[in-house]
């Protein structure tokens, strides 16, 4: 089974809506990424989530870290064009001094003006 | 901008070319590394260096060899791929190996 669970797959919503995004690790989280990539190229760093109940936020994209369900979420507000791409969330399994994340297969984003 | 600059951004071969993609970072990180994004799959991680050093080599066949001279460069060497090593090929770079990792925008390569 795939070790780090995003969903849904794809999103289709209208500009303006909000959106979540949920990511769930089978394994114990010791960090969470969220990054945010246009077809075909780079990923772009969005933010990173380290303890229990952390939560942050930038411009009007906000990820919460839930530690004992091992899950983060990343909510959109009042979704723009300009938010739409694959969204993919990166775990660390492994604690300090690791540097191998395990990805998950992405959420794709889609927002109709 | 990244800070991470990747060349060239697409490339075709044949199977029985050599080539090599290159990577560099600006960001005066310590630990960079090699992924392997493919249609439908996770990102997959193919290679990190930590200050020069490589820390890890994930099961990557030989025909992928990867070259850091120093901290800012990264190169991985090609030869004799086949048609299903054809995917997105990223660089990151890392200030130490456990924090957030900053992406190129990637090269995609296509064998024929």
């Amino acid at each position: 089974s795939q070790e780090l669970e995003q969903s849904p797959q794809s999103l289709i919503v209208q500009e303006g809506k909000n959106l979540t995004i949920n990511c769930t690790s089978s394994k114990t989280l010791y960090g969470l990424y969220w990054y945010k990539q246009k077809y075909g190229e780079g990923l772009i760093f969005l933010m990173m989530l380290q303890k229990g109940g952390e939560e942050k936020s930038h411009e009007k994209i906000t990820a919460k870290l839930d530690e004992k369900k091992q899950q983060s979420s990343l909510h959109i507000t009042a979704s723009q064009p300009s938010h739409a791409g694959i969204y993919l969330c990166g775990a660390d399994n492994h604690g300090a001094g690791s540097y191998q994340l395990t990805f998950g297969k992405g959420t794709k984003l889609s927002v109709i003006p | 901008e990244t800070g991470v600059t990747q060349t060239p951004r697409h490339l075709v071969m044949g199977m029985t070319n050599k080539k090599s993609l290159k990577c560099e970072q600006h960001l005066g990180h310590n630990a960079m590394y090699w992924y392997k994004q493919s249609a439908k799959k996770p990102l997959e991680l193919m290679f990190v260096y930590s200050l020069e050093e490589r820390v890890e080599n994930n099961s990557v066949p030989s025909r992928f060899s990867p070259e850091c001279p120093n901290s800012s460069h990264l190169f991985l060497h090609l030869h004799t791929l086949q048609p299903e090593d054809s995917a997105l090929y990223l660089c990151a770079s890392s200030q130490e190996t456990h924090n957030e990792q900053f992406f190129g925008p990637g090269t995609r390569l296509t064998v024929l």
